[in-house]
C-alpha cells in the first residue's frame, strides 16, 4: 500500500513530441503528489506538484494530470525539448511527513 | 547559496569497514532526510529527522545510524559496511516537511564496498 508505481522505466521522444509518464498509488491517505527531475550526477529537484482536489496543475510545457477515482496521475510534457532529457521521479507523501518515490522514467529526447 | 552540501563525493571501502557521509544544510531547515539510490529501483529513504536531537527509521535503516544534534548537520554512519551499501546517497531537507513543501537534495555520495 506504501507503494507508487510508476511506468515506463524508459521512454525516447522526438524533439517537439508529447512526453507522458504514469504513476499509480494504492493508499488513499497520500495528500501530496510532487514531481522530481533529476540530471546525472546531481541531486532530485522538484519539478511541479499537485493535490488531490484538483485535476491538473500546469506550469509552462509541464503538467500534472490527476485522476483521484483510478488512483493515477501522470505528466505531461509538451513540445519536448534535449534539455528535458532526464530522470523523472513520482511521488507521494503520507501524514508522517515520509515521502515515497517511484522508480524512476529514464526519458531520452531525440534532438 | 550553499544549500544542501554533502561529503565525501566519491568513497571506495572494504567490506566490514566503517564510515560517516557528512550532510550540513545552510537553510534553516528542521526536517532532514537521508535517501540511497540504486539503479532502476528509485529512492529508498533510510533515516529521517523533524528537527535536532529527533530522528526516526524510514524504509530501508538496517546497517545505518544517524544523529542530529543541532538544526545544520545529519551525519550517516554506516557500520560494518556490506557489498549490499554499494549506492548512491543523497540528503536532503525541507522547511515544512515532505508532505507540504519542496525536498532540498544534494548532489549525492557515491559508495562502492568491495
Amino acid at each position: 500500500q506504501q507503494q507508487v508505481k510508476q511506468s515506463p522505466q524508459s521512454l525516447i521522444v522526438q524533439k517537439g513530441g508529447i512526453s507522458i509518464i504514469n504513476c499509480a498509488y494504492e493508499n488513499t491517505a497520500f495528500d501530496y503528489f510532487p514531481w522530481y527531475q533529476q540530471f546525472p550526477g546531481k541531486g532530485p529537484a522538484l519539478l511541479i506538484a499537485i493535490r488531490p482536489d484538483v485535476s491538473e496543475k500546469k506550469e509552462g510545457r509541464f503538467t500534472i494530470s490527476f485522476n483521484k477515482s483510478a488512483k493515477q496521475f501522470s505528466l505531461h510534457i509538451m513540445d519536448s525539448q534535449p534539455g528535458d532529457s532526464a530522470t523523472y521521479f513520482c511521488a507521494a507523501s503520507i501524514l508522517n511527513d515520509k515521502i515515497i518515490f517511484g522508480k524512476g522514467t529514464r526519458l531520452h529526447i531525440l534532438p | 547559496n550553499a544549500g544542501v552540501t554533502q561529503t565525501p563525493k566519491f568513497r571506495i571501502l572494504k567490506i566490514g569497514q566503517s564510515m560517516t557521509l557528512q550532510c550540513a544544510q545552510d537553510m534553516n531547515h528542521n526536517y532532514m532526510y537521508w535517501y540511497r539510490q540504486d539503479p532502476g529501483m528509485g529512492l529508498k529513504l533510510i533515516y529521517y529527522s523533524v528537527g535536532a536531537g529527533i530522528t526516526d527509521k524510514g524504509e530501508v535503516p538496517n546497517g545505518y545510524n544517524v544523529s542530529r544534534s543541532t538544526t545544520e548537520d545529519f551525519p550517516l554512519r554506516l557500520e560494518l559496511a556490506a557489498p549490499s551499501q554499494t549506492s548512491v546517497y543523497f540528503c536532503a531537507s525541507s522547511y515544512q516537511g515532505a508532505s507540504t513543501g519542496e525536498l532540498f537534495f544534494g548532489e549525492g555520495s557515491r559508495l562502492t564496498v568491495l
